[in-house]
This record gives C-alpha cells, sequence and structure tokens, in this order.
C-alpha cells in the first residue's frame, strides 16, 4: 500500500512564529511532491512543488525534500491568521503512474492564533 | 469567471441511481483530473485526461464509475447503481499542460447517496 502520512493536527503557533509541517511517504520510487492549502469548505489549492532534495524558497513557504529519509516538509515564517487551514502533501505515484496520479495524505490542520 | 466550473454543486440522490457529473475546465487547459474526497480522508486519484493521450483511469474503484472528455473540453463523469460509499465531494481539476499535477480545483460537486 502507497501512502503518504501526515500528522492531522491541529498545530497550533502564535501569529510570526514559524509553522512547520512534515509528510513522510512510503514509496522510494515517488519523485514529484506537492503540498496543497485547503482552506474550510473550499478546494486545494497548489502552493508548493519539489522534486529534488533540499529546499526551494517561495516567499514565505520553504518546502524541503530528503529522499534518503522519504520525508518532506513545509515550512510557513511569520505565520499569519490568513494561514489557518489544512496542508494536504502529496507524492507521485511511482513505477509508471501518471503525472496526475497524485497519493494525498489526509492533510494537517494549521491554526495560528493572533 | 476564469475557474474551473462544477455542476451541480450539490447532489442528493437514493442508492442504486445513476448520476452524472460536470466539470467545465479553464479554457485551453489540456489536462483534466478527477479526485475524490471523503469525509475525514485524503484526496483520491480517480481519473486523469492527458491531452490527446489515453486517460490513465487506474483509480476508478469500480466499473459502475465512467469518465469522458469530449472535444478536450468538458468532463463528465457518470456513476451508475450508486451505492452509499459513493458519498464523496467529487473534485475536478485543470492544468494548462499534460504531463503534470492538477493545479486549479474546482468547488466539487458533493454527492450524497441516500
Amino acid at each position: 500500500q502507497k501512502e503518504v502520512e501526515q500528522n492531522s493536527g491541529p498545530l497550533s503557533v502564535p501569529e510570526g512564529a514559524i509553522a512547520s509541517l512534515n509528510c513522510t511517504y512510503s514509496d522510494r520510487g515517488s519523485q514529484s511532491f506537492f503540498w496543497y492549502r485547503q482552506y474550510s469548505g473550499k478546494s486545494p489549492e497548489l502552493i508548493m512543488s519539489i522534486y529534488s532534495n533540499g529546499d526551494k524558497e517561495d516567499g514565505r513557504f520553504t518546502a524541503q525534500l530528503n529522499k534518503a529519509s522519504q520525508y518532506v516538509s513545509l515550512l510557513i515564517r511569520d505565520s499569519q491568521p490568513s494561514d489557518s487551514a489544512t496542508y494536504l502533501c502529496a507524492a507521485s505515484r511511482p513505477y509508471g503512474g501518471s503525472q496526475g496520479n497524485l497519493i494525498f495524505g489526509k492533510g494537517t490542520k494549521l491554526s495560528v492564533k493572533p | 469567471g476564469a475557474g474551473v466550473s462544477q455542476s451541480p454543486s450539490n447532489k442528493v440522490t437514493e442508492k442504486g441511481k445513476d448520476v452524472e457529473l460536470r466539470c467545465d475546465p479553464i479554457s485551453g487547459h489540456t489536462a483534466l483530473y478527477w479526485y475524490r474526497q471523503s469525509l475525514g480522508q485524503g484526496l483520491e486519484f480517480l481519473i486523469y485526461f492527458q491531452g490527446n493521450s489515453a486517460p490513465d483511469k487506474s483509480g476508478l474503484p469500480s466499473d459502475r464509475f465512467s469518465a469522458e472528455r469530449t472535444g478536450g473540453s468538458v468532463s463528465t463523469l457518470t456513476i451508475q447503481r450508486t451505492q452509499q460509499e459513493d458519498s464523496a465531494v467529487y473534485l475536478c481539476a485543470s492544468s494548462l499542460e499534460a504531463g503534470g499535477q492538477p493545479q486549479h480545483f474546482g468547488d466539487g460537486t458533493r454527492l450524497s447517496i441516500l
């Protein structure tokens, strides 16, 4: 069973702090990784993608990938109440799966307190 | 509106009935994806239309599920002889180019089977 695991949370951080969201995946064949943000009652929106080991920064967001340890993380710097949402981690399906066929975790709920 | 449009937004039907869900992708987008999200579960891949290539149907859970995409634009997901376990939010997404991940999700169709 190919899985993506996330802590369901809720993860609560004060405004201005760094929020750290983690994700592990079970199959070393996964090559591409994505973070989606989903506000309550809304659809997911893609916020970050990462394909190589190391860090990738985009504004206040940094995605980190460690293929040896099979984990992906998302750091949100200077967290704002508007960042409160569920964050979904997704991995490409390995070994011949199409690029549109992603394995999603159940998400981590983040709450940023003013 | 320039976003992905799905209809109906809500559908309640009796067990055993057939349902059709519609997705209008963003104009010019080559790739179209169907996922579903059950309560407390991660997004589950259903089908991916990747431009002129054969669709990836590997996520369809049973032969009661089918989907088509006419003229490279509108897509319809059909569920025959619905069961209670089919209850979920069905999400459609599109992307400009094939060979990538879902980028722009619609608001979804909430399907409830009585």
